[in-house]
């Protein structure tokens, strides 16, 4: 059974400080996805990274895929209030089509 | 272009009644899947229809659920005899590829379930 493990599961820093979000597996993935979800809302897709070592950036966030392709980070700097929320990375299992999620790390950035 | 859309976006039933539950994918998106959020849980899968055809419910509960993707029409999940267990939000999401690793899923608002 592939499973992803997120850490930590939850965070709360001031304005302006960085901050990582890690999720790891023992198994290899063929792709992982980040996504942010908000309170009554869905998941929303931030990156999507496919290639081991592969590294994509999205304005203050940064996302890294291990060069195993079992482990990937999200990175943000400076956070603002407005980076609240849930933070999910899913990897696309062996057989393709669905997606394995963490268990989600809640971020909250104060003022 | 629309996203996914899901209705209604709150259902509330009592025991024993039957929630449908409906996902109109993206315009060109022909696989759907959807999952299961319990409070404190993180997403769970439970099934993944193309259009007329279910290719995966290995996440799917054996009894009182099921999922249908037709060929005209939203996908419909069904949850017959609810128990309170059962509440939680619902997501669909679409795609348009299926099987393979870049497997990118855009999701709906969710279905609120509460099962009195």
């Amino acid at each position: 059974t592939q499973l992803l493990e997120q850490s930590p599961q939850f965070l709360s820093i001031q304005e302006g400080e960085n901050l990582t979000v890690y999720c790891n597996s023992s198994s290899v993935f063929s792709s992982l996805q980040w996504y942010r979800q908000e309170p009554g809302e869905g998941p929303v897709l931030l990156v999507t990274v496919v290639t081991g070592g592969e590294v994509k950036k999205l304005k203050r966030l940064t996302f890294q895929f291990g060069d195993a392709r079992k482990d990937s980070s999200l990175h943000i700097t400076a956070a603002q209030p407005g980076d609240t929320g849930l933070y999910l990375c899913a990897g696309v299992g062996n057989q393709g089509g669905k997606l394995i999620f963490g268990q989600g790390t809640e971020l909250s950035v104060k003022p | 272009n629309a996203g996914v859309m899901q209705n209604p976006r709150h259902l509330v039933r009592r025991r024993g009644q039957e929630a449908r539950l409906r996902c109109s994918p993206m315009k060109g998106h022909s696989h759907v899947y959807w999952y299961r959020q319990l409070p404190e849980e993180g997403l769970k899968f439970m099934v993944y229809l193309q259009k007329e055809n279910i290719i995966d419910e290995s996440g799917m509960p054996k009894e009182r659920f099921s999922a249908e993707f037709p060929k005209e029409g939203p996908s419909i999940l069904r949850i017959q005899q609810v128990v309170r267990g059962d509440s939680a939000a619902y997501f669909c999401a679409s795609s348009p590829f299926g099987l393979n690793s870049y497997n990118e899923q855009f999701f709906g608002p969710g279905t609120r379930l509460t099962v009195l």
